[in-house]
Protein backbone atom coordinates (compact mmCIF):
# COMPACT_ATOMS: atom_id res chain seq x y z
CA UNK A 1 0.00 0.00 0.00
CA UNK A 2 1.60 3.54 -1.02
CA UNK A 3 1.83 5.89 1.71
CA UNK A 4 3.19 9.51 1.52
CA UNK A 5 5.03 11.03 4.27
CA UNK A 6 6.04 14.72 4.90
CA UNK A 7 8.86 16.40 7.00
CA UNK A 8 8.97 18.49 8.90
CA UNK A 9 5.51 18.80 9.82
CA UNK A 10 5.52 22.40 10.82
CA UNK A 11 8.57 25.16 9.46
CA UNK A 12 8.92 28.47 10.89
CA UNK A 13 11.83 30.49 8.95
CA UNK A 14 12.71 34.31 8.99
CA UNK A 15 12.28 35.69 5.45
CA UNK A 16 14.97 35.21 2.75
CA UNK A 17 15.93 31.82 3.91
CA UNK A 18 16.38 28.86 1.50
CA UNK A 19 14.41 25.87 2.45
CA UNK A 20 13.28 22.46 1.54
CA UNK A 21 10.32 20.75 1.88
CA UNK A 22 10.79 16.83 1.66
CA UNK A 23 7.79 14.33 0.89
CA UNK A 24 8.52 10.45 0.97
CA UNK A 25 6.62 7.55 -0.53
CA UNK A 26 7.09 3.50 0.18
CA UNK A 27 6.44 2.65 -3.46
CA UNK A 28 8.34 3.72 -6.07
CA UNK A 29 5.91 2.47 -9.31
CA UNK A 30 4.60 5.89 -9.59
CA UNK A 31 3.32 7.63 -12.50
CA UNK A 32 3.74 11.11 -11.39
CA UNK A 33 3.81 13.28 -8.44
CA UNK A 34 2.80 16.85 -7.93
CA UNK A 35 3.12 19.63 -5.19
CA UNK A 36 0.52 22.02 -4.11
CA UNK A 37 -0.36 24.57 -1.98
CA UNK A 38 -2.98 25.18 0.56
CA UNK A 39 -3.89 28.18 1.95
CA UNK A 40 -5.93 28.50 5.43
CA UNK A 41 -9.33 27.71 4.91
CA UNK A 42 -9.15 27.38 1.11
CA UNK A 43 -8.84 24.80 -2.31
CA UNK A 44 -5.41 23.23 -2.91
CA UNK A 45 -3.44 25.20 -6.12
CA UNK A 46 -0.95 22.90 -8.07
CA UNK A 47 2.76 24.27 -7.99
CA UNK A 48 4.50 21.77 -9.47
CA UNK A 49 4.04 18.39 -11.76
CA UNK A 50 6.93 15.70 -12.08
CA UNK A 51 6.36 12.73 -14.45
CA UNK A 52 8.49 9.95 -13.10
CA UNK A 53 10.56 9.84 -15.94
CA UNK A 54 12.02 13.42 -14.96
CA UNK A 55 14.52 14.47 -12.10
CA UNK A 56 13.14 18.09 -11.57
CA UNK A 57 10.65 20.72 -12.58
CA UNK A 58 11.11 24.40 -11.74
CA UNK A 59 8.90 27.27 -11.53
CA UNK A 60 10.37 30.67 -10.22
CA UNK A 61 11.97 30.27 -7.18
CA UNK A 62 10.45 27.06 -6.24
CA UNK A 63 12.28 24.10 -7.40
CA UNK A 64 10.69 20.21 -7.11
CA UNK A 65 13.10 17.11 -7.32
CA UNK A 66 12.08 13.60 -7.71
CA UNK A 67 14.74 10.61 -6.85
CA UNK A 68 12.21 7.66 -7.56
CA UNK A 69 14.40 4.85 -7.12
CA UNK A 70 15.26 5.98 -3.51
CA UNK A 71 11.05 7.27 -2.92
CA UNK A 72 11.73 10.99 -2.48
CA UNK A 73 11.11 14.29 -3.31
CA UNK A 74 12.21 17.45 -2.38
CA UNK A 75 10.30 21.06 -2.73
CA UNK A 76 13.17 23.83 -2.48
CA UNK A 77 11.69 27.33 -2.03
CA UNK A 78 14.35 30.39 -2.62
CA UNK A 79 14.53 34.00 -1.09
CA UNK A 80 11.36 32.86 1.38
CA UNK A 81 8.58 36.01 1.45
CA UNK A 82 6.14 35.83 3.78
CA UNK A 83 3.51 35.75 1.17
CA UNK A 84 4.98 31.56 1.18
CA UNK A 85 3.36 31.14 4.07
CA UNK A 86 1.09 28.04 3.63
CA UNK A 87 0.58 24.40 3.98
CA UNK A 88 2.66 22.37 0.99
CA UNK A 89 1.13 19.04 0.23
CA UNK A 90 2.44 16.81 -2.18
CA UNK A 91 1.07 14.13 -3.65
CA UNK A 92 1.75 10.93 -6.06
CA UNK A 93 -0.55 8.82 -8.74
CA UNK A 94 -0.31 5.10 -9.62
CA UNK A 95 0.46 3.46 -12.71
CA UNK A 96 -2.51 1.71 -13.61
CA UNK A 97 -4.61 4.36 -11.58
CA UNK A 98 -3.88 7.44 -12.42
CA UNK A 99 -7.15 8.94 -11.22
CA UNK A 100 -5.88 8.14 -7.82
CA UNK A 101 -4.29 10.58 -5.67
CA UNK A 102 -2.03 9.75 -2.55
CA UNK A 103 -1.57 12.35 -0.38
CA UNK A 104 1.09 13.36 2.10
CA UNK A 105 0.00 15.41 5.26
CA UNK A 106 1.94 18.07 4.44
CA UNK A 107 4.02 20.72 5.64
CA UNK A 108 2.77 24.35 7.48
CA UNK A 109 5.06 27.32 6.76
CA UNK A 110 5.53 29.95 8.21
CA UNK A 111 7.83 32.79 7.12
CA UNK A 112 8.51 35.66 9.56
CA UNK A 113 9.45 39.00 8.49
CA UNK B 1 -11.99 32.83 -15.35
CA UNK B 2 -12.48 29.23 -15.68
CA UNK B 3 -12.84 27.29 -12.52
CA UNK B 4 -14.37 25.10 -10.00
CA UNK B 5 -17.38 26.61 -7.84
CA UNK B 6 -18.11 25.16 -4.94
CA UNK B 7 -21.18 25.40 -2.51
CA UNK B 8 -22.00 26.36 -0.01
CA UNK B 9 -18.54 27.57 1.60
CA UNK B 10 -20.14 26.76 5.28
CA UNK B 11 -22.81 24.32 6.08
CA UNK B 12 -24.07 22.91 9.26
CA UNK B 13 -26.12 19.66 9.83
CA UNK B 14 -28.27 17.50 12.22
CA UNK B 15 -27.41 14.04 12.86
CA UNK B 16 -29.61 11.70 10.92
CA UNK B 17 -30.16 14.76 7.37
CA UNK B 18 -28.79 14.15 4.20
CA UNK B 19 -27.01 17.55 2.76
CA UNK B 20 -25.93 17.80 -0.28
CA UNK B 21 -22.42 20.05 -1.28
CA UNK B 22 -22.56 21.58 -5.27
CA UNK B 23 -19.42 21.69 -7.25
CA UNK B 24 -19.78 23.02 -10.78
CA UNK B 25 -16.65 23.53 -13.09
CA UNK B 26 -16.65 25.61 -16.74
CA UNK B 27 -13.19 24.49 -17.57
CA UNK B 28 -14.85 21.87 -20.12
CA UNK B 29 -12.59 18.84 -17.71
CA UNK B 30 -14.13 14.91 -17.74
CA UNK B 31 -12.87 13.99 -14.75
CA UNK B 32 -14.01 15.38 -11.75
CA UNK B 33 -13.24 14.22 -7.88
CA UNK B 34 -14.53 14.74 -4.27
CA UNK B 35 -11.95 14.18 -1.18
CA UNK B 36 -12.40 14.72 2.44
CA UNK B 37 -9.84 16.47 4.53
CA UNK B 38 -9.32 16.53 8.13
CA UNK B 39 -6.70 17.84 10.56
CA UNK B 40 -3.88 16.29 10.27
CA UNK B 41 -4.89 13.69 8.05
CA UNK B 42 -3.88 13.84 4.26
CA UNK B 43 -6.49 14.11 1.80
CA UNK B 44 -8.99 11.11 0.90
CA UNK B 45 -10.71 10.45 -2.11
CA UNK B 46 -14.12 9.57 -2.05
CA UNK B 47 -15.79 9.15 -5.42
CA UNK B 48 -14.52 10.49 -8.95
CA UNK B 49 -16.24 10.55 -12.00
CA UNK B 50 -14.17 9.96 -15.64
CA UNK B 51 -17.13 11.32 -18.02
CA UNK B 52 -20.77 11.66 -17.30
CA UNK B 53 -22.86 8.86 -16.15
CA UNK B 54 -20.24 7.05 -14.84
CA UNK B 55 -18.25 7.43 -11.65
CA UNK B 56 -16.19 5.01 -9.23
CA UNK B 57 -15.64 4.65 -5.57
CA UNK B 58 -12.77 5.93 -3.93
CA UNK B 59 -11.17 5.18 -0.37
CA UNK B 60 -13.78 6.34 1.70
CA UNK B 61 -17.28 6.01 -0.31
CA UNK B 62 -19.53 4.77 2.33
CA UNK B 63 -22.20 6.82 3.88
CA UNK B 64 -21.77 9.18 0.28
CA UNK B 65 -23.30 9.38 -2.79
CA UNK B 66 -22.92 11.61 -6.36
CA UNK B 67 -24.52 11.79 -9.40
CA UNK B 68 -23.01 12.91 -13.13
CA UNK B 69 -25.41 13.62 -15.18
CA UNK B 70 -24.11 16.87 -16.64
CA UNK B 71 -20.19 17.23 -17.84
CA UNK B 72 -20.00 20.77 -15.14
CA UNK B 73 -21.61 19.49 -12.32
CA UNK B 74 -20.87 16.52 -9.49
CA UNK B 75 -22.79 16.77 -7.16
CA UNK B 76 -22.21 14.66 -3.37
CA UNK B 77 -24.48 13.89 -0.97
CA UNK B 78 -23.30 12.90 2.48
CA UNK B 79 -25.79 10.78 3.93
CA UNK B 80 -27.25 9.87 7.33
CA UNK B 81 -25.15 6.88 6.84
CA UNK B 82 -21.62 8.90 7.33
CA UNK B 83 -21.29 8.29 11.26
CA UNK B 84 -18.32 10.97 11.02
CA UNK B 85 -19.12 13.93 8.53
CA UNK B 86 -17.63 16.87 10.13
CA UNK B 87 -14.69 17.47 7.77
CA UNK B 88 -13.92 20.24 4.85
CA UNK B 89 -14.86 18.62 1.44
CA UNK B 90 -12.76 19.45 -1.73
CA UNK B 91 -14.18 19.01 -5.36
CA UNK B 92 -11.76 18.83 -8.10
CA UNK B 93 -11.16 18.65 -11.85
CA UNK B 94 -8.53 16.98 -14.11
CA UNK B 95 -7.54 17.95 -17.60
CA UNK B 96 -4.82 18.83 -19.51
CA UNK B 97 -2.96 22.35 -18.91
CA UNK B 98 -1.40 24.93 -21.48
CA UNK B 99 2.40 23.16 -20.67
CA UNK B 100 4.69 21.76 -22.74
CA UNK B 101 4.49 18.18 -20.78
CA UNK B 102 0.75 18.11 -21.89
CA UNK B 103 0.25 16.44 -18.05
CA UNK B 104 -3.16 16.72 -16.58
CA UNK B 105 -2.99 18.86 -13.34
CA UNK B 106 -5.63 18.52 -11.10
CA UNK B 107 -7.86 22.02 -10.11
CA UNK B 108 -9.29 22.56 -6.64
CA UNK B 109 -12.41 24.29 -5.83
CA UNK B 110 -12.44 26.47 -2.50
CA UNK B 111 -13.38 24.11 -0.60
CA UNK B 112 -17.03 23.21 1.51
CA UNK B 113 -16.95 22.81 5.60
CA UNK B 114 -19.69 20.51 7.37
CA UNK B 115 -20.12 20.56 10.62
CA UNK B 116 -22.34 18.23 12.02
CA UNK B 117 -24.33 19.88 15.52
Amino acid sequence: KQEVTQIPAALSVPEGENLVLNCSFTDSAIYNLQWFRQDPGKGLTSLLLIQSSQREQTSGRLNASLDKSSGRSTLYIAASQPGDSATYLCAVSLVGNTDKLIFGTGTRLQVFP
Amino acid sequence: DGGITQSPKYLFRKEGQNVTLSCEQNLNHDAMYWYRQDPGQGLRLIYYSQIVNDFQKGDIAEGYSVSREKKESFPLTVTSAQKNPTAFYLCASRGPTGRPSGANVLTFGAGSRLTVL
